[in-house]
């Protein structure tokens, strides 16, 4: 299956700023999923990253906030826009398995904003 | 009412017991039926795939689906303190994932 490679793995920012976020796929995939993990909560995906088009966003999220790029199969970026608190978190990107169709996450970045 | 729904726990149980994880889906196509294993700190882990009705078993591992009744469970058996995590239940609809809430499990020495 496919190893991701993400970083970073944590940051503390400060509110009003913006972090982004990168992943890198060991192999072609067509699809990469951004997912945001709230203390205590499950898996919210954020937006879905295709290859020479627009991410396509969940309800709730917007480019503005969330800008992704995806400009190659093997590599996408999240950025967090104008930071607040309620942005800490922890986002992770993820790719379908070939194999068995679950998902495959990256390690994660543990998001702080003070 | 949630498209995945798992008990958030905390279930705790002794060494080498069996462990039971539960989780109910609401979408009746769903087609695909995932466990990951979650460490405190770390992403997700996928450690079981189930698609069709009964069971499969992997090593200590034994998923079982029951579409009838929209039903996933994960069994543990002989329960190790490593198993200590949050396993989270993951349901393909075909058009989207959907992740249950998660359960806490501690195993007691």
């Amino acid at each position: 299956s496919a190893v991701i490679s993400q970083k970073p793995s944590r940051d503390i920012c400060q509110r009003g700023t913006s972090l982004t976020i990168q992943c890198q796929v060991d192999s072609q995939v067509t699809m990469m999923f951004w997912y945001r993990q709230q203390p205590g909560q499950s898996l919210t995906l954020i937006a879905t990253a295709n290859q020479g088009s627009e991410a396509t966003y969940e309800s709730g999220f917007v480019i503005d906030k969330f800008p992704i790029s995806r400009p190659n199969l093997t590599f996408s970026t999240l950025t967090v826009s104008n930071m607040s608190p309620e942005d800490s978190s922890i986002y992770l990107c993820s790719v379908v398995r070939v194999s068995d169709y679950g998902y495959t996450f990256g390690s994660g970045t543990r998001l702080t904003v003070v | 009412q949630k498209e995945v729904e798992q008990n958030s726990g905390p279930l705790s149980v002794p060494e080498g017991a069996i462990a039971s994880l539960n989780c109910t889906y609401s979408d009746r196509v769903s087609q695909s039926f995932f466990w990951y294993r979650q460490y405190s700190g770390k992403s997700p882990e996928l450690i079981m795939s189930i698609y069709s009705n009964g069971d499969k078993e992997d090593g200590r591992f034994t998923a079982q689906l029951n579409k009838a009744s929209q039903y996933v469970s994960l069994l543990i058996r002989d329960s190790q303190p490593s198993d200590s995590a949050t396993y989270l239940c993951a349901v393909n609809t075909g058009n989207q994932f959907y992740f249950g809430t998660g359960t806490s499990l501690t195993v007691i020495p």
